[in-house]
C-alpha cells in the first residue's frame, strides 16, 4: 500500500522555466512533508519541508504547496537550472514519529 | 545538521557470505538511526529503526535474522546482511534524524551499493 505517491516517474523542463513536481498521499495522519533531492549513488539531501498546518513554504527558488483537502503537495522550482537535474523524493511523517514514508521519486531533467 | 558517513561505499560479495555496513554520525550523537533500502528506480523503503543500547525495530516484511542491526554507540550503527543472496543486491542508506525548532528532518549517508554474485 503506497501511502505516498509520485505518479510522474520523469519530468523534462527547459532551463529557466518552472519545474512542478507533484506528490499525493492517502493518510490524513501525516503532519509533516519533506522534499529530498538525490543524485545517483548518493544519499538524499534535504530540500524543503512544510507542516500540515501551512499551505505554502518558500525558500529561494523552491516553493512547496500543500492542499490538505486534496491530499496533494507540489514542489515548484523557478527558474530551473541544469544543476537541478536529479531525482526528487516526496516524504511524509506521522505525527509524533520520526520515520519517513517516501514516494517513488521523480527524475527531473533540465534541458539547456 | 548532521554529517553522516557510510562504509563501504560499494561492496561485491559471493552468495552465502555476510556483509557488514557501517553508518557513522560524525558530528551528532544519534540515539536513533534509520536503515533504508532502494532498488533501482524505486522508492526508499525503510527497513528498520536502529536504537542505541536496545534492539532494533524492524518494518513489516523485513527479516530481522537476515538483516542484523547493532547500534553500539551514539555515533555508530551497523547493518549486517547475513548469508547474502543476489536478491539482496541493492543500495542501502542510513539516516540520522535531527530535531530542530522549526523542522524535523533526516540527514542521509551517501549509501552503500551491495552486489551479491
Amino acid at each position: 500500500d503506497q501511502q505516498v505517491k509520485q505518479n510522474s516517474p520523469s519530468l523534462s523542463v527547459q532551463e529557466g522555466r518552472i519545474s512542478i513536481l507533484n506528490c499525493d498521499y492517502t493518510n490524513s495522519m501525516f503532519d509533516y512533508f519533506l522534499w529530498y533531492k538525490k543524485y545517483p549513488a548518493e544519499g538524499p539531501t534535504f530540500l524543503i519541508s512544510i507542516s500540515s498546518i501551512k499551505d505554502k513554504n518558500e525558500d529561494g527558488r523552491f516553493t512547496v504547496f500543500l492542499n490538505k483537502s486534496a491530499k496533494h503537495l507540489s514542489l515548484h522550482i523557478v527558474p530551473s537550472q541544469p544543476g537541478d537535474s536529479a531525482v526528487y523524493f516526496c516524504a511524509a511523517r506521522f505525527q509524533g514519529a520520526q520515520k519517513l514514508v517516501f514516494g517513488q521519486g521523480t527524475r527531473l531533467t533540465i534541458n539547456p | 545538521g548532521a554529517v553522516v558517513s557510510q562504509h563501504p561505499s560499494w561492496v561485491i560479495c559471493k552468495s552465502g557470505t555476510s556483509v557488514k555496513i557501517e553508518c557513522r554520525s560524525l558530528d551528532f550523537q544519534a540515539t536513533t538511526m534509520f536503515w533504508y533500502r532502494q532498488f533501482p528506480k524505486q522508492s526508499l523503503m525503510l527497513m528498520a529503526t536502529s536504537n542505541e543500547g536496545s534492539k532494533a525495530t524492524y518494518e513489516q516484511g523485513v527479516e530481522k535474522d537476515k538483516f542484523l542491526i547493532n547500534h553500539a554507540s551514539l555515533t555508530l550503527s551497523t547493518l549486517t546482511v547475513t548469508s547474502a543472496h543476489p536478491e539482496d543486491s541493492s543500495f542501502y542508506i542510513c539516516s540520522v534524524p535531527v530535531a530542530a525548532v522549526t523542522y524535523n528532518e533526516q540527514f542521509f549517508g551517501p549509501g552503500t551499493r551491495l552486489t551479491v554474485l
